[in-house]
């Protein structure tokens, strides 16, 4: 089956830093990836959509220059969060679209801010 | 406002029975809709895919869908301890790709 890639799989790090996440398609080409972010006991939440060569499309309320993403390739995008605080400690999910609309996901990263 | 609609559970079965989960939608125009499975601080897994009216089985886990209801189901045959999860139903939004999920049952299977 498809596999989703994601690095790293856990993360901690002090208030005010970046943090750079990788999500990879690792036996398919993925024009679509999307990120999600999930707190405890909740459902998943879309934050952006992310389309290889082109800008990602953020959700209503996601700030774009707080979550940066780049989809540098068919197989690779990035999200950076960038000045992290204690409140965006979560755990973050990527997918990738294989076909017309299932999507695979990564194992998630946990972020923990300090 | 595009929804799916879950109950949260949790659902206890014994194991061997039949488990049946089930989830509405609200957007009309969706063709596509999707069961995850859950563990507990694990990203979901794909069980299955389901376009048509009607069943789809896949092992022990059948889907249902019934676009005339909104209504999408999933049965588990044969419930196995390791089956206990989140189950999160999920529909791509018509027109583009976008999943939109439910908060998810919680399937207890006792040993």
């Amino acid at each position: 089956g498809a596999v989703v890639s994601q690095h790293p799989s856990r993360v901690i790090c002090k208030s005010g830093t970046s943090v750079k996440i990788e999500c990879r398609s690792l036996d398919f080409q993925a024009t679509t990836m999307f990120w999600y972010r999930q707190f405890p006991k909740q459902s998943l939440m879309l934050m952006a959509t992310s389309n290889e060569g082109s800008k990602a499309t953020y959700e209503q309320g996601v700030e774009k220059d707080k979550f940066l993403i780049n989809h540098a390739s068919l197989t690779l995008s990035t999200l950076t969060v960038t000045s992290a605080h204690p409140e965006d400690s979560s755990f973050y999910i990527c997918s990738a679209r294989s076909s017309a609309y299932e999507q695979y996901f990564g194992p998630g990263t946990r972020l923990t801010v300090t | 406002q595009k929804e799916v609609e879950q109950n949260s559970g949790p659902l206890s079965v014994p194991e061997g029975a039949i488990a049946s989960l089930n989830c509405t939608y609200s957007d009309r125009g969706s063709q596509s809709f999707f069961w995850y499975r859950q563990y507990s601080g694990k990203s979901p897994e794909l069980i299955m895919s389901i376009y048509s009216n009607g069943d789809k089985e896949d092992g022990r886990f059948t889907a249902q869908l019934n676009k005339a209801s909104q209504y999408v189901s999933l049965l588990i045959r044969d419930s196995q301890p390791s089956d206990s999860a989140t189950y999160l139903c999920a529909f791509a939004t018509s027109g583009t790709y976008k999943y939109i999920f439910g908060t998810g049952t919680r399937l207890k299977v006792l040993a």
